[in-house]
């Protein structure tokens, strides 16, 4: 059974500062992972993708995939109030067959 | 550009009685996915559907609960009989298969409230 782990939290960070956000997954055959933002009460929204070692980044966001250490991170630089939500990790079963399998998320508190 | 639509918002059902949600996909994609989330948990995949047929319903529960994507209007998702248990947020998603990079986009979920 394909798993995906995340610290819960809640995980506070000052705004301006750097948020860590970690996940990892259980099935070393995973090529590719998705990162998803949901306020609460609200449906999730994409972030980033990344299939490829290494760093990815997008404006404040950067996604860095380790497949040897089975680890996916999100980091969030000059952190924003607006940043204030749970953070999804999910991993692509595979391609051809594409459900995503989700992390439980990390509840991230950006403190003014 | 629509994204992907979901009705109803909101739907309240006696135990016993049938839900019937409904997803619309983005223009242009041709997967349709169906997630379940319960209070305070993760999303949990039910099931995978291409027009006019199931690919994975690997996630879904075997009673009372059937899904179908026609080759004209919406994916339907329905469960029959509701139980409280099936209170959650119910939320579709849906993707190109042109795209290669298989981008998940959601809509903004059904909340079923059974009573």
């Amino acid at each position: 059974q394909k798993e995906v782990e995340q610290n819960s939290g809640p995980l506070s960070v000052p705004e301006g500062a750097i948020a860590s956000l970690n996940c990892t997954y259980s099935d070393r055959g995973s090529q590719s992972f998705f990162w998803y933002r949901q306020y609460s009460g609200k449906s999730p929204e994409l972030i980033m993708f990344i299939y490829s070692n290494g760093d990815k980044e997008d404006g404040r966001f950067t996604a860095q995939l380790n497949k040897a250490s089975q680890y996916v991170s999100l980091l969030i630089r000059d952190s924003q109030p607006s940043d204030s939500a749970t953070y999804l990790c999910a991993d692509i079963s595979n391609f051809g067959n594409e459900k995503l399998t989700f992390g439980t998320g990390t509840r991230l508190t950006i403190i003014p | 550009n629509a994204g992907v639509m979901q009705n109803p918002r909101h739907l309240v059902r006696r135990r016993g009685q049938e839900a019937r949600l409904r997803c619309s996909p983005m223009k242009g994609h041709s997967h349709v996915y169906w997630y379940r989330q319960l209070p305070e948990e993760g999303l949990k995949f039910m099931v995978y559907l291409q027009k006019e047929n199931i690919i994975d319903e690997s996630g879904m529960p075997k009673e009372r609960f059937s899904a179908e994507f026609p080759k004209e209007g919406p994916s339907i998702l329905r469960i029959q009989q509701v139980v409280r248990g099936d209170s959650a947020a119910y939320f579709c998603a849906s993707s190109s298969s042109g795209s290669g990079t298989y981008e998940q986009y959601f809509g903004p979920g059904t909340r079923l409230t059974v009573t």
